[in-house]
């Protein structure tokens, strides 16, 4: 059974669009989330963090968290080209164990001009 | 830059061979980590070092042969591995591994060939 399901895409969408990118997950116990970007030839770098439920937002990027249905989203505005990455969802469970990530497989986008 | 860095970028090796990667990390950090990120799959947690000592080997298989001589150095010694070993090997840190902002280098991208 997969910890973390995410959608791999690919998605690809104009300049300006809202892009919305989700995952869902098993375990009750992840209390941390995270979005990590990660560009082509990179390693992955932090976007989002939350904790436990609720809203974060950061610019043009708004993370949410829903712990009851164990979904969380990542919300792109006005989309540049420059976003075009792929999106790593992550999550730990906390206490001892918090630097142990669980990562989705990543969606790909591209946003094109 | 991170301040995470992996040697080499790529390395090609055959079944036979004997090989080691590099991580170093400049940020103080006390926490190492190693991921493996395969084609179509999530990243994928392999070994933590706190301190210097290893806190978790993710039931990874002893031709991964982890080291590290102490807290801003990781290296992980390969031996009679097997092409489906052939993956994006990922150094992360953090604070402390009770932290959950990972710091990733840019990857060693093995080929077993």
């Amino acid at each position: 059974q997969k910890e973390v399901e995410q959608d791999p895409g690919p998605l690809s969408v104009p300049e300006g669009a809202i892009v919305s990118l989700n995952c869902t997950y098993s375990n009750s116990a992840f209390q941390y989330f995270m979005w990590y970007r990660q560009y082509s030839r990179k390693g992955p770098e932090l976007l989002m963090y939350t904790y436990s439920s609720g809203n974060k937002e950061d610019g043009r990027f708004t993370a949410q968290v829903d712990k009851s249905s164990k979904y969380i989203s990542l919300f792109i505005r006005d989309s540049q080209p420059s976003d075009s990455a792929t999106y790593l969802c992550a999550m730990s469970a906390g206490g001892s164990t918090l630097g142990r990530l669980y990562f989705g497989r990543g969606t790909q986008l591209t946003v094109w001009p | 830059e991170t301040g995470v860095t992996q040697t080499p970028r790529h390395l090609v090796m055959g079944m036979t061979n004997k090989k080691s990667l590099k991580c170093e990390q400049h940020l103080g950090h006390n926490a190492m980590y190693w991921y493996k990120q395969s084609a179509k799959k999530p990243l994928e947690l392999m070994f933590v070092y706190n301190f210097k000592e290893q806190t978790e080997n993710n039931s990874v298989p002893s031709r991964f042969s982890p080291e590290c001589p102490n807290s801003s150095h990781l290296f992980l010694h390969l031996h009679t591995l097997q092409p489906e070993d052939s993956a994006l090997y990922l150094c992360a840190s953090t604070e402390t591994e009770i932290n959950t902002e990972a710091f990733f280098g840019q990857g060693t991208r093995l080929t077993v060939v």
